[in-house]
């Protein structure tokens, strides 16, 4: 059963617009939760995080909204740009109880902006 | 090195083979984790290190699979017998402390013929 659900395989935007991508969760003991981009062939790239006492958090371009008592968050990009084109993962963890810090991902979202 | 190193890029293993893939951390990352990313799919965890000690294998699919980080820095995840489901690729990160902004490498694409 997957505990993290990027429901949209993919997404297109125009440039300058921006551009919403959702992930669902369904374990409630998650209390961190993480975004990663991923260019073909390479590693994901860490982006943002948000805890759980939060319910939003924003570096620059990018927002991300938590709203536990849906188990959902997203990640607004505003505005976007083409080099935003890629694959967004959304991940979570649990980090009281002496987590480990790993993560459980969804199956991530590929994100276009068409010039 | 200025990231996380992964070799090789590419395997190609007859089914049976055994393979051993290898990651490079960034100096002085406490932290060494291996995910499996199979196609389609998001990167599933497989095993945790802190130095040397693998605190967490919970995440590897069979006895087939083993882990090592001997002296704290290079991993080197083993593959016995290999098996077509194995196929995928294998993504080490590293962080300098329990972190989950971790520093993924590029991965090792495993295909098995």
């Amino acid at each position: 059963d997957q505990q993290v659900k990027q429901n949209s395989p993919s997404l297109s935007v125009q440039e300058g617009r921006i551009s919403i991508l959702n992930c669902d969760y369904t374990n409630s003991m998650f209390d961190y939760f993480l975004w990663y981009k991923k260019y073909p062939a390479e590693g994901p790239t860490f982006l943002i995080s948000i805890s759980s006492i939060k319910d939003k958090n924003e570096d620059g371009r990018f927002t991300v909204f938590l709203n536990k008592s849906a188990k959902h968050l997203s990640l607004h990009i505003v505005p976007s740009q083409p080099g935003d084109s890629a694959v967004y993962f959304c991940a979570a963890s649990r980090r009281s109880g002496g987590s480990n810090y790993k993560l459980t991902f969804g199956k991530g979202t590929l994100l276009t902006v068409n010039p | 090195g200025a990231g996380v190193s992964q070799s090789p890029r590419y395997k190609v293993a007859k089914r049976g083979q055994d393979v051993a893939l290898r990651c490079d951390p960034i100096s002085g990352h406490v932290s060494l984790f291996w995910y499996q990313q199979a196609l389609g799919q998001g990167p599933e965890f497989l095993t945790y290190f802190q130095n040397e000690a693998q605190l967490d294998k919970s995440g590897l699919p069979s006895d087939r699979f083993f882990a090592e980080r001997p002296e704290g820095s290079v991993s080197t995840l083993k593959i016995q017998r290999t098996q077509q489901e194995d196929s995928a690729v294998y993504l080490c990160a590293s962080t300098v402390d329990r972190s989950e902004g971790y520093t993924f490498g590029s991965g090792t694409r495993l295909t098995v013929v």
